[in-house]
């Protein structure tokens, strides 16, 4: 069964200052990679994703892959208080016949102005 | 902006009774999904559905059942509900396709048990 965890639970980050948001994963079968945010009272919406191992970059933003050690991460870069959210990892693969997205435990990122 | 939505927003109500949320997507996606989000903010998936066939999370307790009319709407019933089931219920939707489809949320409706 798949288990996807996250690091660390939380952090504040000055703004301006860059941080980075991991996470790991059980299941060698994983397929897609993906980074959904979520500010508080909203909807969870994806940030980014990645299939190849490597790195892939959208303006502030950039995800890791390194699937032989199942890992991924999320860099931001110039980081703005817009950016305090939850942000979760998420890990799409096929489940019970069909596909779903796994997710993380979340890390909450407080961006201190 | 949102293109999933979900009523109420907001639900409290005794142990015990039955409950029922309501979402629809304008997106025009083949498959809808019901996550839980617990206090913790972790988000467990608890069912998939498109028009062929609902797939449930086995750990998901028998008082919760999906109900769909179309596949534009996925509702959730709960029968007699239990403390154990406050949470944020977040309904979900994406299009056909791989690994790669984005997967579109609302923005969930809290459910308090008292």
């Amino acid at each position: 069964q798949q288990n996807v965890q996250q690091s660390p639970e939380s952090l504040i980050v000055p703004e301006g200052a860059r941080t980075s948001l991991n996470c790991t994963f059980s299941d060698s079968a994983s397929q897609y990679f993906w980074w959904y945010r979520q500010h508080s009272g909203k909807a969870p919406k994806a940030l980014m994703s990645i299939f190849s191992n490597g790195e892939k970059e959208e303006g502030r933003f950039t995800i890791h892959l390194n699937k032989a050690s199942l890992h991924f991460s999320l860099h931001i870069r110039d980081s703005q208080p817009s950016d305090s959210a939850l942000y979760l990892c998420a890990v799409s693969m096929s489940y019970q016949g069909g596909r779903a997205l796994i997710f993380g435990t979340g890390t909450t990122v407080s961006v201190s102005p | 902006e949102t293109a999933v939505f979900q009523t109420p927003n907001y639900h409290v109500t005794q142990v015990g009774n039955e409950v029922s949320f309501n979402c629809k997507q304008t997106l025009g996606h083949d498959t809808m999904y019901w996550y839980k989000q617990d206090s913790k903010k972790l988000l467990k998936i608890m069912f998939s559905y498109n028009n062929k066939q609902l797939i449930v999370n086995e750990t998901v307790p028998r008082r919760f059942s999906p109900q769909s009319s179309d596949k534009a709407h996925l509702n959730l019933r709960i029968k007699s509900v239990e403390p154990e089931d406050s949470a944020v219920y977040l309904c979900a939707s994406s299009g056909w396709g791989g690994a790669n489809t984005e997967v579109f949320f609302g923005k969930g409706t809290r459910l308090t048990v008292v």
